[in-house]
């Protein structure tokens, strides 16, 4: 089955820095892979995610890369702000098939943004 | 997107007894899934609520455990049954419009066992 390792674990930047966390997979089905932002107390946001179709999406100061070669994605955050501060996850699942919609998620990165 | 709504938000529950969870959806959807969440780790799903039949469970998660229904497709619950400490955890429903959608969450049920 579907194995998504992510690192690092844990993140601390300095307000206005970037921050980039990175997800590998390993099933060559999955092909749809969101990020998730947890608040403490709350449910995962969807903040976005990316298709096997594309290479690159943006979303204001958030972007997810993907390379379907090598089976990893990125999360590139911008400009970071104190409320960017949260746990985030990458997960992946095929889209199609009994697997479909199924998300594997990865370890989760607690990300710190000092003011 | 839809919103999602998870009852209770939290609970403390004795050895052995159960809780039912509940999740409500203000739009029809096709899929609805159950995720647990122990604490300080990622989450692992535990099964797939199918509107009309049994539900699909992950390996390691039994129904005799964690029975769902699926009536319409707006609701489902979640009941952990023989509740032991290891069950503490939050439980958290989400829904997607169809496999190839986004899936969005509820905002869980944490659940601890005294």
């Amino acid at each position: 089955g579907e194995n998504v390792e992510q690192h690092p674990s844990t993140l601390s930047v300095q307000e206005g820095d970037s921050a980039v966390i990175k997800c590998t997979y390993s099933d060559s089905a999955s092909n749809y892979f969101p990020w998730y932002k947890q608040e403490l107390g709350k449910g995962p946001q969807l903040i976005i995610d990316i298709r096997s179709n594309v290479g690159e999406k943006k979303d204001q100061r958030i972007a997810v890369t993907l390379n379907k070669t090598a089976k990893h994605f990125s999360l590139h955050i911008t400009e970071t702000q104190p409320e960017d501060s949260a746990v985030y996850f990458c997960a992946a699942s095929p889209l199609a098939g009994n697997q479909g919609g199924k998300l594997i998620f990865g370890q989760g990165t607690e990300l710190s943004v000092k003011p | 997107s839809a919103v999602i709504s998870q009852k209770p938000s939290r609970d403390i529950c004795q050895r052995g007894t159960s809780l039912t969870i509940q999740c409500q959806v203000d739009s029809q959807v096709t899929m609805m899934f159950w995720y647990r969440q122990q604490p300080g780790q990622s989450l692992t799903l535990i099964a797939t609520a199918n509107q009309g039949s049994e539900a699909t469970y992950e390996s390691g998660f039994v129904i005799d455990k964690f029975p769902i229904s699926r009536p319409n497709l707006t609701f489902s619950t979640l009941t952990v049954s023989n509740l032991s400490p290891e069950d503490s955890s939050i439980y958290l429903c989400s829904v997607a419009g169809a496999s190839n959608q986004p899936q969005h969450f509820g905002d869980g049920t944490r659940l601890s066992i005294l």
